[in-house]
């Protein structure tokens, strides 16, 4: 079965520094992975996803993220964060053709302006 | 992409009533599925929503108390049965673009049983 792990729980920064969220995932076939963005009091929205081609994935904000196959890895890096990037980020994954999402636990990003 | 509205947003209900959840989508879709975030938590899938057949349900979840209709191509319902104050929780709807390539979700609805 589709599991997805997230590493951090917590992650409290500085403005200015740098992000990275784990994000690991267990499946034997071949997926599709996201990044996922709630705003406090939003609803989800994408940051970003690979589904094939170049494994480093830019998406919206800034963020961007590499999937590394041989580690099964999707982790979720921003060089420098704002205040405004505080909200809970979810990896996702799922099945080709098949879309019903597993999603990883979350991290809740806080940055300190 | 596709525009999904649910209603209603917000409820709060009595333990033991039921609340019935509506899903509208703009387009056609195949896939159509609910999830569900527990405050704090994460999205866990309850059922995938099948267009003229029962819905498909996960682990932990039974059509007793989550029964979904799935009428057409741009609706579906959720129920939430006799209630209590666990099943406290955002409900979400969720559509997936046919290719698994991305998946689209409405606002959520915010249900407190009380």
């Amino acid at each position: 079965a589709q599991s997805v792990s997230q590493h951090n729980h917590h992650v409290i920064l500085s403005e200015a520094a740098s992000l990275e969220l784990g994000c690991n995932y267990s499946y034997g076939g071949t997926v599709n992975l996201f990044w996922y963005v709630q705003y406090p009091g939003q609803h989800l929205q994408l940051l970003l996803k690979y589904f094939s081609g170049d494994p480093l994935v830019k998406g919206i904000k800034g963020f961007e993220a590499e999937f590394i196959k041989s580690k099964f890895s999707f982790n979720l890096r921003k060089p420098s964060v704002q205040w405004s990037d505080t909200a809970e980020y979810f990896c996702a994954v799922n099945a080709r053709r098949n879309n019903d999402m597993r999603f990883g636990a979350g991290t809740r990003l806080t940055v300190k302006p | 992409s596709a525009v999904i509205s649910q209603k209603p947003s917000r409820d709060i209900c009595q333990r033991g009533t039921s609340l019935t959840i509506q899903c509208q989508v703009d387009s056609q879709v195949t896939m159509m599925f609910w999830y569900r975030q527990q405050p704090g938590q994460s999205l866990t899938l309850i059922a995938t929503a099948n267009q003229g057949s029962e819905a498909t349900y996960e682990s932990g979840f039974v059509i007793d108390k989550f029964p979904i209709s799935r009428p057409n191509l741009t609706f579906s319902t959720l129920t939430v049965s006799n209630m209590s104050p666990e099943d406290s929780s955002i409900y979400l709807c969720s559509v997936g673009d046919g290719l698994g390539t991305e998946a689209f979700f409405g606002q959520g609805t915010r249900l407190t049983v009380v």
